[in-house]
């Protein structure tokens, strides 16, 4: 089964509103990442947070980790129209080396 | 331009034909792995390889399989053994062959099979 699961499984939010995507994992892991998806387009890589880090900020992306409740946030400050995307969290276990697992993604619509 | 590319981006098929989609990186990655995502779903890895003339089975594997002759480049050949073939394919390299480091995708190709 998928480690990781988003929730919600769709967002829609107007331009200025953050929004906040959650991403729970069943097993222990060495690094939670998260990617950015526009339709019909490959993943782009936007935060990787390792497993004895508890925040991680990259410009308006604000990432949690809680490893106690094996549970990840993403915050987007001041959304803008162009954060419409799909949006996945992808874990690795602590003996799958460098392959991820994903979860099945929140979709965010940003109203302009 | 340094990269992943996969081609082609669209690709139609009749059922029962092995058809090949390519994937090459100039990252100088070691890792490469191939994944299919279904609408409205996320990735489900396939196949994956850490190293030339190596590679492992991913989660869902079967119908499908891979060579890596070349470093930079790790093709995928649906074959007709696969029960449901059209979906979005995508490739992706990392430079770490150990540790999960961020994945750098292609643009993905669209199959259809009918």
């Amino acid at each position: 089964s998928q480690q990781g699961e988003e929730d919600p499984q769709a967002l829609s939010i107007q331009e200025g509103e953050n929004a906040t995507m959650n991403c729970s994992y069943k097993t222990s892991i060495n690094n939670l990442q998260w990617y950015r998806q526009n339709s019909g387009r490959g993943l782009v890589h936007l935060i990787l947070i390792r497993s004895n880090e508890r925040e991680k900020h990259s410009g308006r992306l604000r990432v949690t980790l809680d490893t106690s409740k094996k549970s990840s946030s993403l915050l987007i400050t001041a959304s803008r129209a162009a954060d419409t995307a799909s949006y996945f969290c992808a874990t690795d276990g602590e003996t799958s080396g460098s392959r991820l697992t994903f979860g099945e993604g929140t979709q965010l619509t940003v109203n302009p | 331009d340094g990269g992943i590319t996969q081609s082609p981006k669209y690709l139609f098929r009749k059922e029962g034909q092995n058809v090949t989609l390519s994937c090459e990186q100039n990252l100088n990655h070691d890792a490469m792995y191939w994944y299919r995502q279904d609408p409205g779903q996320g990735l489900r890895l396939i196949y994956y390889s850490q190293i030339v003339n190596d590679f492992q089975k991913g989660d869902i594997a079967e119908g499908y399989s891979v060579s890596r002759e070349k470093k930079e480049s790790f093709p995928l050949t649906v074959t007709s053994a696969q029960k449901n073939p059209t979906a979005f394919y995508l490739c992706a390299s990392s430079g770490s062959t150990f540790f999960s480091y961020e994945q750098y995708f292609g643009p993905g190709t669209r199959l259809t099979v009918t």
